[in-house]
């Protein structure tokens, strides 16, 4: 199992470009989690999905757009990418057994936005 | 609103010392749950433990333990015999209740083990 998988590793954007990241998981997960970290203020949680089709909101969600087409896969996407974007973007996921607590994290998405 | 808060915003420990990581917590919900995470240098995300707020014992996963005190709202991280690889960032994080497992995340303590 390859696990939580993300593309690209690396990206370096200008001011108003637009990309999208994804995130591949290969363990059945339900739920899958895009966040933000940033120095000094931890991961923040942009947007989730709690199954194929859905999405939903989180703590930090503008100037993004997310979609769950597939159950496998989770992208995230920047419309006019801004300084302000330049972050780790960390894929998480989760299945929805409760006998499985923890979320799954990717390798994280290093991007910069000039 | 709920809320995770760790005070030390760096710590040194002498290697095989023991360790103790702060992390305070603030919510109304009944059911939630706490984790820690270690971020190394490489930067991935790696899960070390788990503590259910109805768990009435405290979670230990090898040389980890969690020092749960419920009424104080605390979730601490004990590493004991610290290893020169233990040096990491180290995050605390709640599980919101309800259906969307969300995670909310302390601003995290970088640990340093020195030899």
């Amino acid at each position: 199992n390859a696990g939580v998988t993300q593309t690209p590793k690396f990206r370096v954007l200008k001011t108003g470009q637009s990309m999208t990241l994804l995130c591949a998981q290969d363990m059945n997960h339900e739920y899958m989690y895009w966040y933000r970290q940033d120095p000094g203020m931890g991961l923040r949680l942009i947007h989730y999905s709690v199954g194929e089709g859905t999405t939903a909101k989180g703590e930090v969600p503008d100037g993004y757009n997310v979609s769950r087409l597939k159950k496998q896969n989770f992208l995230l996407g920047l419309e006019s990418a801004a300084p302000s974007q330049t972050s780790v973007y960390f894929c998480a996921s989760r299945s929805d057994s409760f006998s499985y607590n923890e979320q799954f994290f990717g390798p994280g998405t290093r991007l910069t936005v000039l | 609103a709920q809320k995770i808060t760790q005070t030390q915003p760096g710590m040194f420990v002498q290697e095989k010392e023991a360790v103790t990581l702060d992390c305070t917590y603030d919510t109304s919900d009944p059911s939630y749950g706490l984790f820690w995470y270690k971020q190394p240098s490489s930067g991935e995300m790696i899960f070390l433990i788990y503590q259910g707020s109805y768990d009435q014992q405290n979670a230990t996963e090898g040389r980890y333990s969690l020092n749960f005190q419920k009424a104080r709202k605390s979730a601490n991280l004990v590493i004991s015999a610290s290893q020169l690889g233990d040096s990491a960032m180290y995050f605390c994080a709640m599980r919101e209740g309800g259906a969307t497992n969300k995670l909310i995340f302390g601003t995290g303590t970088l640990l340093a083990v020195q030899p």
